[in-house]
């Protein structure tokens, strides 16, 4: 069965420094989204990502993030500057993007943690 | 902006015993969806409900969407050790496919 993967699946960093999480969706979805899970807490939406653009985006995401798809397989989020309150559980998804259909599949996560 | 809220936040239930989880909006969903996370894990699809008092069943799991899409339930029947894990329910955020995720219900199911 196709799933989302995501590397690493653990990246320590100290704060003010720069990280990329990297994430292949699955290869027939249009739809790429990513979200964050504060330990303990909700999954809260940062940003979705169609047609080679960002879609939607919260107030989580600021400046200081950015999203990509370098190539037809990967898709990035980038911290420019990463601040203690960034660390979280990151989770790439993907989907179809239809509305009477619209699973949404996670990866494994991504545990992000600035020191 | 949309407020996506459910209880209860926790249920610690006998093996065997029956759970429901809540979920209410803050304004008209055009769909809701359900996510299991079983601890340590990321979140799973259940299912998608659509129609105005849909019911929807899958195994022991009964779903259902209020009448004003604005409710929405999952009920375990007889549960098991298996069933461990964060119930969120998600409705869209907006025009697009983003999901606005409750804060969950997390179920301990002793044996």
């Amino acid at each position: 069965e196709p799933e989302v993967t995501q590397t690493p699946s653990h990246q320590v960093t100290q704060m003010g420094q720069e990280v990329i999480l990297r994430c292949v969706p699955i290869s027939n979805h249009l739809y790429f989204y990513w979200y964050r899970q504060i330990l303990g807490q909700k999954v809260e939406f940062l940003v979705s990502f169609y047609n080679n653009e960002i879609s939607e985006k919260s107030e989580i995401f600021d400046d200081q993030f950015s999203v990509e798809r370098p190539d037809g397989s990967n898709f990035t989020l980038k911290i420019r500057s990463t601040k203690l309150e960034d660390s979280a559980m990151y989770f790439c998804a993907s989907s179809v993007g239809l509305a009477t259909y619209n699973e949404q599949f996670f990866g494994p996560g991504t545990r992000l943690t600035v020191l | 902006g949309q407020q996506v809220m459910q209880i209860p936040q926790y249920q610690h239930v006998q093996e065997g015993e029956d759970f429901t989880t809540y979920c209410n909006s803050s304004t008209t969903l055009s769909n809701i969806q359900w996510y299991k996370q079983r601890p340590g894990g990321h979140p799973v699809f259940l299912i998608q409900l659509v129609k105005s008092g849909e019911v929807k069943k899958q195994k022991r799991l009964t779903f259902q969407f209020g009448e004003a899409k604005k409710n929405s339930s999952l009920h375990i029947t007889a549960t098991q050790t298996t069933d461990v894990g964060t119930y969120f329910c998600a409705g869209r955020l907006g025009s697009g496919y983003a999901l606005n995720f409750g804060k969950g219900t997390s179920l301990l199911v002793t044996p």
